[in-house]
């Protein structure tokens, strides 16, 4: 079945760049989402790329997709502390089949 | 726009008892979709709910159940409740067709003792 890998913690500066991995197996993938939960909270949208594009930016964050290697990535650029939390990648291959989550990526963010 | 609801935000439930998670979704979202979130098995897919037929399920056992109502509110279902069920229950609700992510309530947590 499809399987989603992160790496399951990053630790980094308060004004450097984060980017967190994630690998994917399902080829036939066609919607890949990042989410990132904070304590006691629900997972937040924070954006979402389609198998037909290869990066996509919104405001502080950028996504990069690699089809070939199944890779996609989060870049966070000048990162917080606010943005200390859990980031999970996601994928689906339709509009009507269920997400598969990774294991999440925990983010701490050093002052 | 309100969110995703979910009530009650935590249960305290002991081994042998059911309980019923609620969750009302955004206005206007047609689906509604339960996970399971564990620290060993992260977010593990329940079901899936597109208007009031199930249209998704996950490898769960029958004692996980439930139903989505006619305005689009959902309710799951967990009987004879295990020390394992304990984990936080999040529903999700979206416009159920094409790509319209999934929003994300701030969970159940269930403790079963």
């Amino acid at each position: 079945g499809e399987d989603v890998e992160q790496s399951l913690f990053l630790s980094v500066r308060e004004g450097d760049s984060s980017v967190i991995n994630c690998t994917y197996t399902d080829s036939s993938s066609t919607y890949l989402y990042w989410y990132k939960q904070e304590p006691g909270a629900g997972l937040q949208l924070l954006t979402y790329i389609f198998s037909n594009m290869d990066m996509k930016q919104d405001q502080r964050l950028t996504v990069l997709l690699n089809k070939k290697d199944k890779h996609l990535s989060l870049r966070i650029a000048d990162t917080q502390t606010g943005d200390s939390a859990i980031y999970f990648c996601a994928e689906r291959n339709s509009g009507n089949t269920p997400l598969v989550f990774g294991k999440g990526t925990r983010l701490s963010v050093i002052a | 726009k309100a969110g995703v609801t979910q009530t009650p935000r935590y249960l305290i439930k002991t081994r042998g008892q059911q309980v019923t998670l609620s969750c009302s979704p955004i206005s206007g979202h047609r689906s509604v979709s339960w996970y399971q979130q564990t620290p060993g098995q992260g977010l593990q897919f329940l079901f899936e709910y597109f208007s009031e037929t199930q249209r998704n399920k996950g490898n769960f056992p029958g004692r996980f159940s439930g139903r989505q109502f006619s305005n689009s509110r959902s309710e799951m279902n967990v009987s004879t409740l295990e020390l394992g069920d304990s984990a936080l229950y999040l529903c999700a609700s979206s416009r159920g067709q094409g790509n319209s992510p999934l929003h994300f309530g701030n969970g159940t947590r269930l403790t079963v003792t």
